[in-house]
C-alpha cells in the first residue's frame, strides 16, 4: 500500500536553481494538493488540482508552478529557487467531490535553498 | 474571515493522565471538522472527523473529539495518554458548500508531549 509517494525526500539547492518535486498516488484520487510547512505557520496551500489536466492557486502560489498531466501524478516546480522557499513540502490527495475532505498525505520533501 | 484557532502551542501531560488539545473555529454554517496527527519527520495522518450526528466522535488510537456547536469548538481528547502519543496535532475545518473549491482551513498545530 504505497498511498502517496513524494520524491525526492531531501534536496539542497543553490539560489536560482530549479527543481521539480514529484507526487504520485495510487488510490485513484481526483484531488491533489501541495502544501508547505514552516515552523509557527502551520500548513499553507501552494497549489491544488481537482482532476487530470487542471490546476489552481492556493494561498501561497508565487514562485511555484504545478502540472497534473496524469491523474496519479502532481508535480511541483521551482523555476528559480529562493532561500524563502526553504521548507518541508507535503503532497496530499483526496477522493473527490463526494468526499467530506479527508486528506491522505505523503511523507514530505525537505528542501533547503542556500 | 474563516479561521481555526489552536490556542495552545504546547500541551504537556503525564503518561496515564487524560489529555485535551483544544480547537475553536470561525466558519459559517455547520462545517466538517477534522483532527490530524503528525509524528516527527512524518506526514500528517487522519485521526477523526465530525460530519453530523453524535457530538462525540471516536477515532484512531483511542482518541475522541467533542463537537460543541454553541462554543464552536472541537476539542481532541484521550482518557489515558501514552508516551507514543507525543506528536504535533492539527485541527482543520471545511465548510459544506458545493463546488470544487473545498479546501481545508488549518490550525497552526499543538505539540503534545507526554512525559513518562
Amino acid at each position: 500500500n504505497a498511498g502517496v509517494t513524494q520524491t525526492p525526500k531531501f534536496r539542497v539547492l543553490k539560489t536560482g536553481q530549479s527543481m521539480t518535486l514529484l507526487c504520485a498516488q495510487d488510490m485513484n484520487h481526483e484531488y491533489m494538493y501541495w502544501y508547505r510547512q514552516d515552523p509557527g505557520m502551520g500548513l499553507r496551500l501552494i497549489h491544488y488540482s481537482v482532476g487530470e489536466g487542471t490546476t489552481a492557486k492556493g494561498e501561497v502560489p508565487d514562485g511555484y508552478n504545478v502540472s497534473r498531466l496524469k491523474k496519479q501524478n502532481f508535480l511541483l516546480g521551482l523555476e528559480s529557487a529562493a532561500p524563502s522557499q526553504t521548507s518541508v513540502y507535503f503532497c496530499a490527495s483526496s477522493p473527490g467531490p463526494t468526499n467530506t475532505g479527508e486528506l491522505f498525505f505523503g511523507e514530505g520533501s525537505r528542501l533547503t535553498v542556500l | 474571515a474563516q479561521s481555526v484557532a489552536q490556542p495552545e502551542d504546547q500541551v504537556n501531560v503525564a503518561e496515564g493522565n487524560p489529555l485535551t488539545v483544544k480547537c475553536t473555529y470561525s466558519v459559517s454554517g455547520n462545517p466538517y471538522l477534522f483532527w490530524y496527527v503528525q509524528y516527527p519527520n512524518r506526514g500528517l495522518q487522519f485521526l477523526l472527523k465530525y460530519i453530523t450526528g453524535d457530538n462525540l466522535v471516536k477515532g484512531s488510537y483511542g482518541f475522541e473529539a467533542e463537537f460543541n456547536k454553541s462554543q464552536t469548538s472541537f476539542h481532541l481528547k484521550k482518557p489515558s495518554a501514552l508516551v507514543s502519543d507525543s506528536a504535533l496535532y492539527f485541527c482543520a475545518v471545511r465548510d459544506r458548500g458545493a463546488g470544487n473549491n473545498r479546501k481545508l482551513i488549518w490550525g497552526l498545530g499543538t505539540s503534545l508531549a507526554v512525559n513518562p
